[in-house]
């Protein structure tokens, strides 16, 4: 596609309840990040999928949330039994393998999940 | 630890003066340095970046430069326009490749 495209782009649940968010990366990019922004505030690093490489989950905030990449393309995050303080926007990006070309990471437009 | 600073949360400018945004890193080891843009209601955009073996890169209207002494970053937009308008984030790649975000400083441009 042309862009990293998310879905949903709003999510309302309730507290204790499983949401799934998904993001489809830009063809052909190898490597997967998906980072969790609170109002106001910067973007925190949750996961990040690079090729057929063991994910860098040094970011996931506890044992609820989990993410997979499913054929090194489309990934799921999940976070079980949501609390309210999940409420947050969750942001996808993707990229080609770093290189001398640089880093660039391409940003969805984000999932806004509000947890009553 | 890892982490990546704004010195000021929200720049108010002029429409057609020049804007400069400030970000300090920690990370002595980061080889590479990525500014974004974010507006309303969307993910963020690449502005430009830079390798650490560079202090100074230039785009279209934006300079990017980077003091390695002091570990300081900063963006600089000239004749900033209206549509300047958004939330701007440095990033530095850490050990293990993955981006560190700073907090964000909000460009207001008056008219």
């Amino acid at each position: 596609g042309a862009g990293v495209s998310q879905s949903p782009s709003n999510k309302v649940t309730e507290k204790g309840k499983d949401v799934e968010l998904r993001c489809d990366p830009i063809s052909g990019h190898t490597a997967l990040y998906w980072y969790r922004q609170s109002l106001g505030q910067g973007l925190e690093f949750l996961i990040y999928f690079q090729g057929n490489s063991a994910p860098d989950k040094s970011g996931l905030p506890s044992d609820r949330f989990s993410a997979e990449r499913t054929g090194g393309s489309v990934s799921t995050l999940t976070i079980q039994r949501t609390q309210q303080e999940d409420s947050a926007v969750y942001l996808c990006a993707s990229s080609r393998i770093p290189g001398l070309a640089g880093y660039e990471q391409f940003f969805g437009p984000g999932t806004r999940l509000t947890v009553l | 630890g890892e982490s990546v600073g704004l010195h000021l949360p929200t720049l108010s400018v002029q429409e057609g003066d020049n804007s400069i945004i400030n970000c300090a890193y920690s990370n002595s080891a980061s080889d590479y340095f990525i500014w974004y843009k974010q507006e309303s209601g969307k993910g963020p955009q690449f502005i430009i970046d830079i390798r650490s073996n560079m202090d100074k890169r230039q785009g279209q209207r934006v300079t990017v430069l980077l003091n390695k002494t002091v570990k300081h970053l900063s963006l600089q937009i000239a004749a900033t326009q209206p549509g300047d308008s958004a939330v701007y984030f440095c990033a530095e790649r850490g050990n293990t490749g993955k981006l560190i975000f700073g907090q964000g400083t909000t460009l207001q441009v008056k008219p």
